[in-house]
């Protein structure tokens, strides 16, 4: 079976500019989260979806956005790109979003922006 | 706040040596508590996890993790490391009311061969 799969796998983009990142979650797994990892620090949570309705948002400003297919992939959308938004974006999906449940995640997307 | 805090930013070892990485949490209530390790070039993968019952948690690869309310901690350890656990560790929790994480830091591990 696939595991979480994101793409793409590297962006480099200039500040000022958008950005969308994409993530299939694993088949039969309904909830799906944004995470972005800075370097030298632990992932930090940005959104969370479950049947493509949005459960949960963290400290990110409304630049960020996001949302759930019918299919349960996902987009996050980044507008007016910063430098301080270069990171690595993961997302993870899970069965449904309890706290017992396993999360899954995928590589990560590494945007960087210049 | 909820938080997870990790002691050391950088540790290294030689093949062999034995490892403990700390792990501190900051909220009462029911507590979850995960190690991640994340192989250079890897998605985060689950160690372990605990959520209730026997305090010590035997994880992948011979990992292990003891959980001590009595010290809000939750420390990683295996008695022999090889050279193919050089990888960053992240200790872990889920949020109160649901599924949503929070991370340490990170530990980042290099072992000498």
């Amino acid at each position: 079976d696939a595991g979480v799969t994101q793409s793409p796998t590297h962006l480099i983009k200039t500040r000022g500019q958008h950005v969308t990142l994409r993530c299939s979650p694993i088949s039969g797994h309904k909830s799906v989260s944004w995470y972005q990892q800075v370097l030298g620090q632990g992932p930090q949570f940005i959104f969370q979806y479950y049947e493509k309705e949005e459960r949960g948002r963290g400290n990110f400003p409304d630049r960020f956005s996001a949302r759930q297919f019918p299919n349960y992939s996902s987009e996050l959308n980044v507008n007016a790109l910063l430098l301080g938004d270069s990171a690595l974006y993961l997302c993870a999906s899970s069965l449904v979003p309890a706290r017992n449940t396993e999360a899954f995640f995928g590589q990560g997307t590494r945007l960087t922006v210049v | 706040a909820q938080s997870v805090s990790q002691h050391n930013h950088h540790v290294i070892l030689s093949e062999a040596a034995s490892l403990e990485l700390g792990c501190n949490y900051s909220y009462g209530g029911t507590v979850n508590l995960f190690w991640y390790v994340q192989y250079p070039g890897q998605h985060l993968q689950l160690l372990l996890k605990y959520f209730s019952g026997d305090p010590l948690v035997k994880g992948i690869k011979g990992f292990e993790a003891e959980f001590i309310k009595s010290k809000f901690s939750f420390n990683l350890r295996k008695p022999s490391v090889q050279w193919s656990d050089t990888a960053e560790y992240f200790c872990a929790s889920p949020m109160n009311r649901d599924d949503k994480i929070i991370f340490g830091k990170g530990t980042r591990l290099h072992i000498l061969p």
